[in-house]
């Protein structure tokens, strides 16, 4: 199976900073990568995702960029608010109904 | 209009029970999946289906089965439950390769 690894496992940052999380993937075959955002207590749903014919996509403070050639993707959000406090998930997919979802990443913003 | 759904909400059972666990779609998707959530948050996918194929994740014990009477049901048969198998098991669906649309989970003890 494929190999995921999200980076760093849990990140604080202060209302208004950026933060980034990095997913690193093992197969090269990986063509749609999305990020979910989970609550406490609640599902994940779908922030924002990409394909590999592109190279980075924006939806008002949330950003995504992927490299393929290094096999990584990252989620990007910018002046961050109480409300973005979450665990994030990357799960790179392949053609393949089998994903893998990394780790997660609790990011915490304090007010 | 509830996109996905499962019940029960809470199962609370017995060690060596078995329990079925189940979940529709009304988004026409043509894949539903099954994830266990553990209390360190770790998504992990347990199965996948289609009208086509069954996908097994080789690390599920076949204490656990999906069973699909239609495109829109995927539910979940759990045999001789186990302390370990306490979690969140999250139903999904989706359309090929795209958003996964996760129901509400359903937390399940073991006692």
């Amino acid at each position: 199976g494929e190999n995921v690894e999200q980076h760093p496992s849990t990140l604080s940052v202060q209302e208004g900073d950026s933060a980034v999380i990095k997913c690193t993937y093992s197969d090269s075959a990986s063509n749609y990568f999305p990020w979910y955002k989970q609550e406490l207590g609640k599902r994940p749903q779908l922030i924002i995702d990409i394909r590999s014919n592109v190279g980075e996509k924006k939806d008002q403070r949330i950003a995504v960029t992927l490299n393929k050639t290094a096999k990584h993707f990252s989620l990007h959000i910018t002046e961050t608010q109480p409300e973005d406090s979450a665990v994030y998930f990357c799960a790179p997919h392949n053609a393949g109904n089998m994903l893998t979802f990394g780790g997660g990443t609790r990011l915490m913003v304090k007010p | 209009d509830t996109a996905v759904s499962q019940t029960p909400k809470y199962l609370v059972t017995q060690m060596g029970n078995d329990k079925s666990i189940k979940c529709e779609q009304n988004l026409g998707h043509d894949t539903m999946y099954w994830y266990k959530q553990d209390s360190k948050k770790f998504l992990k996918i347990m199965f996948s289906y289609n009208n086509k194929e069954l996908i097994i994740n080789e690390t599920v014990p076949n204490r656990f089965s999906p069973k699909s009477p239609d495109k829109a049901h995927l539910n979940l048969h759990i045999n001789s439950l186990e302390l370990g198998d306490s979690a969140v098991y999250f139903c999904a669906s989706s359309l090929d390769v795209n958003e996964q649309f996760f129901g509400p989970g359903t937390r399940l003890t073991v006692l």
